[in-house]
């Protein structure tokens, strides 16, 4: 059964600061690895999918990686703004089945 | 890009009623719809997958018969929940995927509150 685990729970930044979210799974098994934006009360916002056959995606000031042999996939923020304050969602998608992880709230303050 | 849309945005109901949301994929033919559910402070947990003109695959733990999944047409998906109680109080989202993309498309979500 695939479990994904996000570590840090919370994290609280000042503004500027480089960012580094981890998301690991148990079953290297997976079609996809999925990264989302949610606003509080807000549903998801796709922000970087990574196929099995690719190591990391790209878009803006956000870059994630994908290591399926370990389980990992890391999700990066350059220069860190307060409007990227949102909780940020790893899923794993075993062929056309996500499993979540609990998120990691992020916070940057001014 | 593919976009999904729910039908109430947020819902508030008496305990022992009945409560319909909808889902709607607008610009394309989603074969496959996905039924989520967030409880406050917590990651989303599937409840159920739905094929178009099938029945609806529910995840374990998840009632069947309190929860009714319909999935009639290639754009449209709904789930009923059935005498409602307050535990039952949560944040609903659906997705929709198809053959032509390789991930899902999620909606904005519905919020539900039992009193």
């Amino acid at each position: 059964k695939q479990e994904v685990t996000q570590i840090p729970a919370a994290l609280s930044v000042p503004e500027g600061e480089n960012l580094v979210l981890n998301c690991s799974f148990t079953d290297s098994a997976i079609y996809n690895l999925q990264w989302f934006r949610q606003d509080p009360g807000k549903g998801l916002t796709s922000l970087l999918l990574i196929q099995s056959s690719q190591r990391e995606q790209t878009s803006g000031r956000l870059n994630a990686s994908l290591d399926k042999s370990s389980g990992r996939s890391t999700l990066y923020i350059a220069a860190s703004q307060p409007g990227d304050s949102a909780t940020y969602l790893c899923a794993a998608d075993g062929y056309n089945k996500l499993i979540f992880g609990a998120g990691t709230r992020l916070a940057v303050h001014p | 890009g593919a976009v999904v849309s729910q039908h109430p945005s947020w819902v508030i109901c008496k305990s022992g009623t009945s409560v319909k949301i909808e889902c709607r994929s607008l610009d394309f033919q989603a074969t496959t719809m996905f039924w989520y559910r967030q409880f406050p402070k917590q990651s989303l947990m599937l409840m159920a997958t739905s094929n178009e003109g099938s029945k609806a695959t529910y995840e374990q733990g998840v009632e069947k018969d309190k929860f009714l999944i319909n999935h009639a047409s290639l754009t449209l998906s709904t789930l009923t929940v059935t005498s409602a109680h307050p535990e039952d109080s949560s944040f609903y989202i659906c997705s929709a995927g198809s053959s032509s993309y390789n991930e899902q498309f999620f909606g904005p979500g519905t919020r539900l509150t039992v009193l």
